[in-house]
């Protein structure tokens, strides 16, 4: 089974710059969940779809970050424009929902590594 | 606010020890507790624990949560190199949506 694939793997920028990353989840998988991962800190969530609606994105910084996933399968955050705080490991993940409704455990991508300098 | 707290912050034993790893949390409405191993970049899944006193096992890892007192431990017997990780807990809660609030984590460096 394919796992959570994103890209790109590493970006580079300067701040004031924008960025994108993509997502593609696990086949199936209804929920979609875009982490911050900061260098020594755990991951933190940005936003959390299920198919294509937002369910919670209570963290996201609103006024630089944006998301969608439009047809309730690949995902894709942006940036605009970058700050050097925002230098982190942006994490996808999905899950299964289940026949209750509740979603199963979550399997991560491999991120994204984005340094703003 | 919701709050899970991971102890040990980071621990170096040898090949062949047992260590135990540490998760408190308070959050409302709580549905599951999660372990996941971190070694580069990716989380990988370990447990999902919802129901207090039933222990998980997974070859040498195993983990047990106690809802009464607001804690999960992870252990890990006869560690090898390959165990040398970020160790993360995360708690998840129930309701309209499954907010997931994850720990500090906890490296661990298994020397041989």
């Amino acid at each position: 089974e394919a796992g959570v694939a994103q890209s790109p793997r590493y970006k580079i920028i300067e701040k004031r710059q924008s960025v994108a990353f993509w997502c593609n989840p696990i086949s199936g998988h209804a929920t979609l969940y875009w982490y911050q991962q900061i260098l020594g800190q755990g991951p933190k969530l940005l936003i959390q779809f299920q198919n294509n609606g937002v369910v919670d994105d209570s963290q996201l910084p609103k006024d630089r970050f944006s998301a969608e996933r439009l047809k309730g399968v690949d995902s894709t955050l942006k940036i605009q424009p970058a700050k050097l705080e925002d230098s982190a490991v942006y994490l996808c993940a999905s899950s299964l929902t289940d026949l209750q409704g509740t979603n199963t455990e979550a399997f991560f991508g491999q991120g994204t590594r984005l340094t703003v300098v | 606010e919701d709050k899970v707290v991971q102890s040990p912050l980071s621990l170096v034993v040898h090949e062949g020890d047992t260590v135990t790893l540490n998760c408190s949390y308070e959050v409302t409405n709580f549905r599951s507790l999660l372990w996941y191993k971190q070694e580069k970049k990716a989380p990988t899944f370990l447990f999902m624990l919802t129901s207090s006193g039933i222990e998980k096992k997974s070859g040498r890892l195993s983990s047990i949560l106690d809802k009464k007192e607001l804690f999960s431990i992870l252990n890990i017997t006869a560690t090898q190199t390959g165990d040398s990780a970020v160790y993360l807990c995360a708690v998840e809660k129930a309701g309209g949506y499954q907010k997931v609030t994850f720990g500090i984590g906890t490296k661990l460096q298994v020397i041989p």
